[in-house]
């Protein structure tokens, strides 16, 4: 089985600019979760979908907005770029709604110039 | 709202010895879920072990296992005949046990460094 995929691998962008990323789940997988990782501020929970709904939102600002499609695939998108938006971005995916594990992908590093 | 403190920033074995690194955390929840996930140079998260909260044995994994103390809200993880692919990041990691929530709330994490 495929393992959680994310692209594209690497990104940089200009401030201002608005960025969208794609995270493909393990097949048959439900759930997506989207994750921001930065040197300063670690790891923090951004969103969750399960059955193409938003169910958890993290505290960021209404920039960061995703969604879930019918087949589990999900993207995240950033609007109007700031440098502090510059991070590792993980996906994570499991089978169901609940306390499954959690499979990450390896990451969509992004870079705002 | 929880929190997960890893005290430890950097952490260095001798290949073949035992580390034990160190997590705490804070909740009022009394059901969730306590993990160490690692991340290697690859970037990838990786699951290592995990612990349920209302489970008094301890986790174990082949090599890995946790000392875990719900009392003391301590979830420490022991690597045992340390292997040179253990260098990486691990991070300690709390989920709370509801029919909805999957946000997991992560320690700082700790850079361990296995050497010859």
């Amino acid at each position: 089985k495929a393992g959680v995929t994310q692209t594209p691998r690497y990104l940089i962008k200009t401030r201002g600019q608005q960025v969208t990323l794609s995270c493909s789940p393990i097949s048959g997988h439900r759930s997506v979760s989207w994750y921001q990782q930065t040197p300063g501020q670690g790891l923090q929970f951004l969103f969750e979908y399960f059955s193409e709904t938003q169910r958890n939102k993290g505290n960021f600002p209404g920039r960061f907005s995703g969604r879930q499609f019918s087949n589990s695939r999900s993207e995240m998108n950033v609007s109007t770029l700031e440098l502090g938006d510059s991070a590792l971005y993980l996906c994570a995916s499991s089978f169901g709604a609940t306390n499954e594990k959690l499979f990450f992908g390896s990451g969509t590093q992004l870079s705002v110039l | 709202a929880q929190t997960v403190t890893q005290s430890q920033p950097e952490m260095s074995v001798q290949e073949a010895e035992t580390v034990t690194l160190s997590c705490t955390y804070d909740t009022s929840e009394s059901n969730y879920y306590l993990f160490w996930y690692k991340q290697p140079p690859s970037r990838q998260m990786i699951l290592v072990i995990r612990q349920e909260a209302y489970k008094q044995q301890n986790a174990t994994e082949n090599r890995f296992s946790v000392n875990f103390q719900k009392a003391a809200k301590s979830f420490s993880l022991k690597i045992s005949d340390s292997q040179l692919g253990d260098t990486a990041m691990y991070f300690c990691a709390f989920r709370r046990n509801t029919g909805t929530a999957s946000k997991l709330t992560f320690g700082t994490g700790t850079r361990l460094q296995v050497t010859l």
